[in-house]
């Protein structure tokens, strides 16, 4: 099993570039989540699917920040225009379900760097 | 709403000493319990999980037992490697719709030989 895929890993870019970040959930899962991770916020939930279809998307921290899934097996988180504050470390999650006994398998991250 | 409330690292141990990070959490209904754990460069995998009061969660020498009455998971491992340093969380899930984990801030752990 190839477990949650991210690419790239490392992304540095300049303010006000567009950047996109992509994932590949485990097949099979039907809960696809993106987190951001900083020193200061600690891991900070942005948004999540269920069978592709956003259900929460109150952590996405502004409009300059979107997320798609357009099909079981992909879905991208962008920024535009990125700003310095970016800066973190960006996990995609996937789970079979959310229940009580669901764990969430993470992808091993992509760290961004908005210079 | 529910949370997680874990102890503020970072926290520094000799090798073999006894390891214990406390977790206390807040939440409606009947949660599930987890701890999780992120070694450097890496994303976050379960270390070990319990459903129900009184359970007993262990995985590498690390245990966690699900306290109803005080609504606690704290973790516990009787003698710390330098391999497990690393940062650990601790999240529930509740049974009650379908929502996500929630997560503690996480503590660092460094363990020095």
């Amino acid at each position: 099993d190839a477990g949650v895929i991210q690419s790239p890993r490392h992304e540095v870019t300049e303010m006000g570039q567009e950047v996109t970040l992509r994932c590949k959930p485990i097949s099979g899962h039907d809960y696809l989540f993106w987190y951001r991770q900083t020193m200061m916020r600690g891991l900070e939930l942005l948004i999540y699917f269920n069978n592709n279809v956003p259900i929460d998307d109150s952590g996405m921290p502004e409009d300059r920040f979107s997320a798609k899934m357009p099909n079981a097996s992909f879905s991208t988180l962008k920024i535009q225009p990125s700003e310095p504050r970016d800066s973190a470390v960006y996990f995609c999650a996937s789970s079979l379900g959310t229940g009580g006994y669901n764990e969430q398998f993470f992808g091993p991250g992509t760290r961004l760097t908005v210079l | 709403g529910d949370s997680v409330t874990q102890m503020e690292g970072p926290v520094t141990l000799s090798e073999e000493a006894f390891l214990t990070i406390n977790c206390t959490y807040t939440a409606t209904g009947y949660p599930s319990l987890f701890w999780y754990v992120q070694y450097p460069g890496e994303g976050l995998q379960l270390l070990l999980k319990a459903t129900k009061a009184d359970d007993k969660g262990s995985n590498k020498g690390f245990e966690a037992t699900y306290r109803k009455e005080t609504t606690s998971f704290h973790l516990e491992k009787g003698s710390v490697q330098v391999s497990d340093s690393a940062v650990y969380f601790c999240a529930l899930r509740t049974f009650s719709g379908n929502t996500p984990l929630v997560f503690g801030k996480g503590t660092r752990l460094s363990v020095i030989a």
